[in-house]
């Protein structure tokens, strides 16, 4: 049973450009959730998403966009890079009304902006 | 605002010394906590969580942890670390009234000498 895969694992962009992360949730998992982890610091929750729509959202400007897809697999998108967004951003996958909610993360997407 | 404090930055420690790791947290409602490690160039795995129950977890590897509600702490400990425990080590609390988000404190970065 494959956990939760994120793509790619690492990805170099230039200022102004915009990006698009790739997640596959862990199967039997209907909610996704993303996080962005900056050098140095936990993960910060971006939003999450849960029949298609999002369900929460983090304090992260509307550069930050993403989408949830029928078979729950999610992007998400920043546009207009800023150095400031280079971290690692990371998936959670997780079935709504699982026990304790419990998410399982992905490896990770490195995102450097240059 | 919810949040969750770890005190601990870095913390340097000889093998089988004994460790514990501060967690508290700011939230009033029902939680469930989570430790999660990251080691070096890996993604987050986790350690030990709870839900409700014995306040007194045990997760992989030998670690532990204990729930005390009236302190909103949630400490790790370990009788005896390893070369290998060198890692970072993340607690989080997710709010089960409501967002079911996970909120992340800033990590510790335990070394560990042999």
């Amino acid at each position: 049973d494959a956990g939760v895969t994120q793509s790619p694992t690492h990805l170099i962009k230039t200022r102004g450009q915009q990006v698009t992360l790739r997640c596959s949730p862990k199967s039997g998992h209907d909610t996704v959730s993303w996080y962005q982890q900056a050098l140095g610091q936990g993960p910060q929750f971006i939003f999450q998403y849960y029949e298609e729509e999002e369900r929460q959202r983090g304090n992260f400007p509307d550069r930050f966009s993403g989408h949830q897809f029928p078979n729950y697999s999610s992007e998400l998108n920043v546009n207009a890079l800023l150095l400031g967004d280079s971290a690692l951003y990371l998936c959670a996958s997780s079935f709504f009304g699982g026990e304790g909610y419990e998410a399982f993360f992905g490896q990770g997407t490195r995102l450097t902006v240059v | 605002a919810q949040s969750v404090s770890q005190h601990n930055h870095h913390v340097i420690l000889s093998e089988a010394a004994s460790l514990e790791l501060g967690c508290n947290y700011s939230y009033g409602g029902t939680v469930n906590l989570f430790w999660y490690v990251q080691y070096p160039g890996q993604h987050l795995q986790l350690l030990l969580k709870y839900f409700s129950g014995d306040p007194l977890v045990k997760g992989i590897k030998g670690f532990e942890a204990e729930f005390i509600k009236s302190k909103f702490s949630f400490n790790l400990r370990k009788p005896s670390v390893q070369w290998s425990d060198t890692a970072e080590y993340f607690c989080a609390v997710m709010d089960m009234e409501g967002t079911y988000k996970y909120i992340f404190g800033t990590g510790t970065r335990l070394k560990v000498l042999a």
